[in-house]
């Protein structure tokens, strides 16, 4: 069955800090990963895509990884910062259309981080 | 650019009464979604529309259904609500959902949805 599980659930760290959140799937024909970071009463905004080929990038304080031999990507946030608080969604995307049960993409069930001052 | 928008943005129901959450997109996308977000379940999907002129059922269809009335609008329905239809609804476009999709949704803002 696909998955995606994100760890951990919730999270609360102190402003400055780094933290990374994880993403374990076992989606299969992988096409690619995507986080979304969702800020409270919102709807989610995507931050980065990683395809297959990929193993790093970086969009301002956020990294994302991929390993896709261990079905893994991680979200790591630099010097945290007040606006980070907010539930960071992962995302894969299937090759194929699972016959419209989910369309092609599996939702995990998000990470909640709640960055204090 | 408004992006996609959805009204209401509230709505209190009573048990068994109906209503339809309206969905549009300004951004000329093919394929339109409805998910529903309850705690500790994240995202599920509920209905969506490839293209215009079809739709087709999510993981938690029942209950609802769905209109995609042109290629900006899809609206949801609840026909007779009920309690655990309590939850928040968000309406989403791509570009197109097909065989190699790379996955970016655009979301509406939400409506948060109460049945007493």
């Amino acid at each position: 069955k696909n998955q995606v599980e994100q760890s951990p659930q919730s999270l609360i760290i102190l402003e400055g800090k780094n933290c990374t959140l994880q993403c374990n799937y076992t989606v299969s024909p992988f096409s690619n990963l995507r986080w979304y970071k969702q800020d409270t009463g919102r709807g989610p905004v995507s931050l980065t895509i990683m395809t297959f080929s990929e193993n790093t990038k970086s969009n301002g304080r956020y990294t994302a990884t991929l390993d896709a031999d261990t079905k893994q990507s991680s979200l790591h946030i630099t010097a945290s910062q007040l606006s980070d608080s907010a539930s960071y969604i992962c995302v894969v995307s299937a090759i194929r259309n699972y016959g419209g049960s989910q369309g092609n993409l599996i939702f995990g069930k998000g990470t909640k981080l709640s960055v204090k001052p | 650019n408004a992006g996609v928008t959805q009204t209401p943005k509230f709505q209190v129901l009573k048990t068994g009464q109906s209503m339809t959450l309206q969905c549009a997109q300004d951004m000329n996308h093919n394929s339109m979604y409805w998910y529903r977000q309850d705690p500790g379940m994240g995202l599920r999907l509920i209905y969506y529309s490839a293209s215009e002129g079809t739709t087709d059922k999510g993981e938690v269809p029942n209950g609802y259904n769905v209109s995609r009335l042109n290629k900006r609008e899809f609206s949801l329905r609840l026909e007779s609500a009920a309690p655990s239809q309590t939850s928040v609804y968000f309406c989403a476009s791509s570009v197109k959902l097909g065989q190699v999709f790379t996955g970016e949704l655009f979301f509406g803002e939400g409506s948060r949805l109460t049945v007493l």
